[in-house]
């Protein structure tokens, strides 16, 4: 099965770039979606087709995907941003959606 | 506005059965893919199943192949997720989730609130 791997934690300041990487073999050959889930909250999508933002997410949220690394990154992050970060790919080998682990972004 | 309301979700014995529904308003809900994903407590999300918008393409989770079922009646707005033999590792806050497509294009772009569904004796 296709495993998608998360540092299970990221810290950063407020208004410094936060960086959160989804690894797994030829990554870059899939679309990958982002998701942020704020605790008790239901996830909601920030990032889908690698690089693209759903409307109404800013524009410091952005993706990229290459190789067998996709990112997300968020610049001048706000205290509002702390949670969970969690990637996704459609495995079209089985057919499946697959999840990262998640990311706990902490904002210090 | 897309709103996806969950019900049925509750306590329930190790291998009893348990039925999942998910209204789905403010988009046609005839035209999209849908999913179910849970998330165990202080778990991270997994992906349950997936149907397409007219019902011919369905895919599931190794885990809950030959005992979970998706499905919709799209007259009625409505997906549904019916679990059978049931196992505490079920557990799980259960989402309703939108996928952007008519067919499965395996992502989501919108999810409901959850539904807690809790096995054990």
């Amino acid at each position: 099965s296709y495993v998608l791997t998360q540092p299970p934690s990221v810290s950063v300041a407020p208004g410094k770039t936060a960086r959160i990487t989804c690894g797994a073999n030829r990554i870059g050959s899939k679309s990958v979606h982002w998701y942020q889930q704020k605790p008790g909250q239901a996830p909601v999508l920030v990032m889908y087709y690698n690089d693209d933002r759903p409307s109404g997410i800013p524009e410091r949220f952005s993706g990229s995907n290459s190789g067998n690394t996709a990112t997300l990154t968020i610049s001048s992050v706000e205290a509002g941003e702390e949670a969970d970060y969690y990637c996704q790919v459609w495995d079209s080998d089985t057919d499946h959606v697959v999840f990262g682990g998640g990311t706990k972004l902490t904002v210090l | 506005q897309v709103h996806l309301v969950e019900f049925g979700g509750g306590a329930v014995q190790p291998g009893r059965s348990l039925t999942l529904s998910c209204v789905g308003s403010g988009f046609n809900f005839n035209n999209y893919g849908m999913h179910w994903a849970r998330q165990a407590p202080g778990k991270g999300l997994q992906w349950v199943a997936v149907m397409s918008s007219d019902g011919s393409d369905i895919y599931y989770a190794d885990s809950v192949k030959g005992r979970f079922s998706i499905s919709r009646d799209n007259a009625k707005n409505t997906l549904y997720l019916q679990m059978n033999s049931l196992r505490p590792e079920d557990t799980s806050v259960y989402y309703c989730a939108r996928d952007p497509g008519a067919g499965v294009a395996g992502s989501i772009d919108y999810w409901g609130q959850g539904t807690l569904v809790t096995v054990s004796s």
